[in-house]
């Protein structure tokens, strides 16, 4: 059973940083494009970042890009989010979400971690 | 970049067909997946490729593409089916999301 495990998510001040990780199982992770995707309190799905199996292709919202980093250590199956200079607006659940293989479809997802930016 | 539009909320009769549209420019080109999101969950993938559906989701969930709009339909609703249902695709910039569709079953 594919499984994603994320971490890391809390309450952090405006201008902060944290990271958030995502423990995968069940697949061959370094076959696997790797998405965080985020939603706001109330809010809908927002796509923020992916990367591919071998970590070499990155590619961001525009609302993140210079501010995130997305990135993978395929030794220990895990996926990690590096978010500095943290606004008020960057507070949401992220999902960590596999890529299909062969498609452009997010499929299975984890169970989200929330991150709340506030003073 | 790339839009799509749903409505905010539909409602369906318990037992009736409920249909959840996607409006987007010429989205009948484009390979459209949809999600269901229950209350307090993670979305979970009912319809992929347009019309597919993974292992594990009813028969009573299909879905078409053509023109401007794509429609996920669900058949004979169930309390259970209650939910927000967001439709996707991929396009040069990222990921691509609908505001999603509140349903309601009556």
């Amino acid at each position: 059973e594919v499984q994603l495990v994320e971490s890391g998510g809390g309450l952090v001040q405006p201008g902060g940083s944290l990271r958030l990780s995502c423990t995968a199982s069940g697949f061959t992770f370094t076959n696997n494009w790797m998405h965080w995707v985020r939603q706001a309190p109330g809010k809908g799905l927002v796509w923020v970042s992916r990367i591919n199996g071998d970590g070499t292709l990155t590619t961001y919202a525009d609302s993140v890009k210079g501010r995130f980093t997305i990135s993978r250590d395929n030794a220990k199956n895990t996926l990690s989010l590096q978010m500095n200079s943290l606004r008020a607006d960057d507070t949401a659940v992220y999902y960590c979400v596999k890529w299909a293989e062969g498609g452009t479809w997010f499929d299975p997802w984890g169970q989200g971690t929330l991150v709340t930016v506030s003073s | 970049s790339y839009e799509l539009t749903q409505p905010l909320s539909v409602s369906v009769t318990l037992g009736q067909t409920a249909t959840i549209t996607c409006g987007g420019d010429n989205i009948g080109s484009r390979n459209v997946h949809w999600y269901q999101q229950r209350p307090g969950q993670a979305p979970v993938l009912v319809i992929y490729r347009d019309s597919h559906r993974p292992s594990g989701i009813p028969d009573r969930f299909s879905g078409s593409n053509s023109g401007n709009t794509a429609t996920l339909t669900i058949s004979r609703a169930q309390a259970g089916d209650e939910a927000d249902y967001y439709c996707q695709v991929w396009d040069s910039s990222g990921g691509v999301f609908g505001g999603g569709a509140k349903l309601t079953v009556l």
